[in-house]
């Protein structure tokens, strides 16, 4: 089964750090691009920042530029969020998602969730 | 600036039809999306990807309930024979190079 299950979310004060993770089974990590999407309790998706299957392509929306880290490691089939300079607006359910073929292409399998909270 | 357009809210019977629409920014009416359903309290599910001539192709295991069309820069998810667990919200979502973009989402109620 095509699964992606992400962890490490909690509460953490403003201007703390958190890392997101996410352990991806049943199809080839390796070749996938993968993105971190957040939704804010009652709100819409936003995109948070993707990258290529080898890592040479790594993009960020200005929201975080700066301020989150994403990695990989392929040979963990694992995908990563590190989160600095946390503010009280990061709150949010954060996603792992696939890109479905191309470097630029639809999200097609979602993670459930890790609930991460900024707040003192 | 690329911005796609949602309705907030529709709804529609148990049996029905509903066509929700997503609308592409101006100059952007050639774009590729995809729509997306999260149902209460769980991840989003990829349903289908929609072209701008209004070819799709559904994700695995999405019934034929659910179509794409297209018109112009508008983008249709028709879901036929609706039933409960279609109540949900509906988003759609798009990309350029290094950067990707959703639609405020549509809720769905099955009345």
């Amino acid at each position: 089964e095509v699964q992606l299950v992400e962890s490490g979310g909690g509460l953490v004060k403003p201007g703390g750090s958190l890392r997101l993770s996410c352990a991806a089974s049943g199809f080839t990590f390796s070749s996938y691009s993968m993105s971190w999407v957040r939704q804010a309790p009652g709100k819409g998706l936003e995109w948070v920042s993707s990258m290529s299957s080898s890592g040479s392509y790594i993009y960020y929306a200005d929201s975080v530029k700066g301020r989150f880290t994403i990695s990989r490691d392929n040979a963990k089939n694992s995908l990563y969020l590190q989160m600095n300079s946390l503010r009280a607006e990061d709150t949010a359910v954060y996603y792992c998602a696939r890109v479905r073929v191309a470097v630029d292409d639809a999200f097609d399998i979602w993670g459930q969730g890790t609930m991460v909270t900024v707040s003192s | 600036q690329l911005v796609l357009t949602q309705s907030p809210s529709a709804s529609a019977s148990l049996g029905a039809s509903v066509k929700l629409t997503c609308t592409l920014s101006s100059g952007h009416s050639s774009y590729t999306i995809a729509w997306h359903q999260q149902q209460p309290e769980k991840g989003p599910r990829y349903l289908m990807k929609l072209n701008s001539d209004g070819s799709h192709s559904r994700g695995d295991g999405i019934p034929d309930r659910f179509s794409g069309s297209s018109s112009g820069a508008e983008r249709y998810l028709t879901i036929s024979s609706l039933q409960s667990e279609d109540e949900a919200d509906y988003y759609c979502q798009t990309w350029g190079t290094g950067i990707w973009f959703f639609g405020g989402g549509t809720k769905l109620t099955v009345l």
